[in-house]
């Protein structure tokens, strides 16, 4: 990919159960970025953490970021059928024009009712 | 909330001809859109940069002339894939950023794709 890469590629759970996804990037960021895509649709932005943050929450949302690792991790509490996507990680390129991403590969999370 | 509107959202052309895919900001201004690729199960590819009024910033390894951007007005940009063949068969996806944090943040807003199929 052109900046990070998610694990796993795919994670299958029961409804209820937490998923966890991990990204890993290569080069020194300003902030990070969670997107979740259903398929055959576009991207839509969920969550992002600065790389002055450690952590952040939004509603079954937790994100967190290790810069000396240079890794985030995506915590999705309380798992639903409709949580059902693909999640990637972003994050800007260095120096560049605002709004340019490169993404990761990203984890196919499949819920089950 | 920012809509992104990307149209058509499927097309199939033959081998030889050139499709253009529109991408319009609804509700706001974009002087900047973002184009992606993106192949089955994978991440996706940062194609170009399209910027209003100017011409626009390929990525390494995409050709300009086969991957056409127009950015004539603030809320409408246009890839043109000139001359399809079936390895251009993929997924396409543009993107615009809205709001700009105090900190210089700006998540995309997405169109929701374009599935090409060149037979």
């Amino acid at each position: 990919s052109q900046q990070g890469e998610e694990d796993p590629q795919a994670l299958s759970i029961q409804e209820g159960e937490n998923a966890t996804m991990n990204c890993s990037y290569k080069t020194s960021i300003n902030n990070l970025q969670w997107y979740r895509q259903n398929s055959g649709r576009g991207l839509v932005h969920l969550i992002l953490i600065r790389s002055n943050e450690r952590e952040k929450h939004s509603g079954r949302l937790r994100v967190t970021l290790d810069t000396s690792k240079k890794s985030s991790s995506l915590l999705i509490t309380a798992s639903r059928a409709a949580d059902t996507a693909s999640y990637f990680c972003a994050s800007p390129a260095r120096g560049s024009t605002l709004g340019r991403l490169y993404f990761g590969r990203g984890t196919q999370l499949t819920v089950w009712p | 909330g920012a809509v992104v509107s990307q149209h058509p959202s499927r097309v199939i052309c033959k081998s030889g001809t050139s499709v253009k895919i529109e991408c319009r900001s609804l509700d706001f201004q974009a002087t900047t859109m973002f184009w992606y690729r993106q192949f089955p199960k994978q991440s996706l590819m940062l194609m170009a940069t399209s910027n209003e009024g100017s011409k626009a910033t390929y990525e390494q390894g995409v050709e300009k002339d086969k991957f056409l951007i127009n950015h004539a007005s603030l809320t409408l940009s246009t890839l043109t894939v000139t001359s399809a063949h079936p390895e251009d068969s993929s997924f396409y996806i543009c993107s615009a950023p809205t709001i700009k944090t105090p900190e210089g943040d700006s998540p995309l807003h997405f169109g929701n794709g374009t599935r090409l199929t060149v037979t």
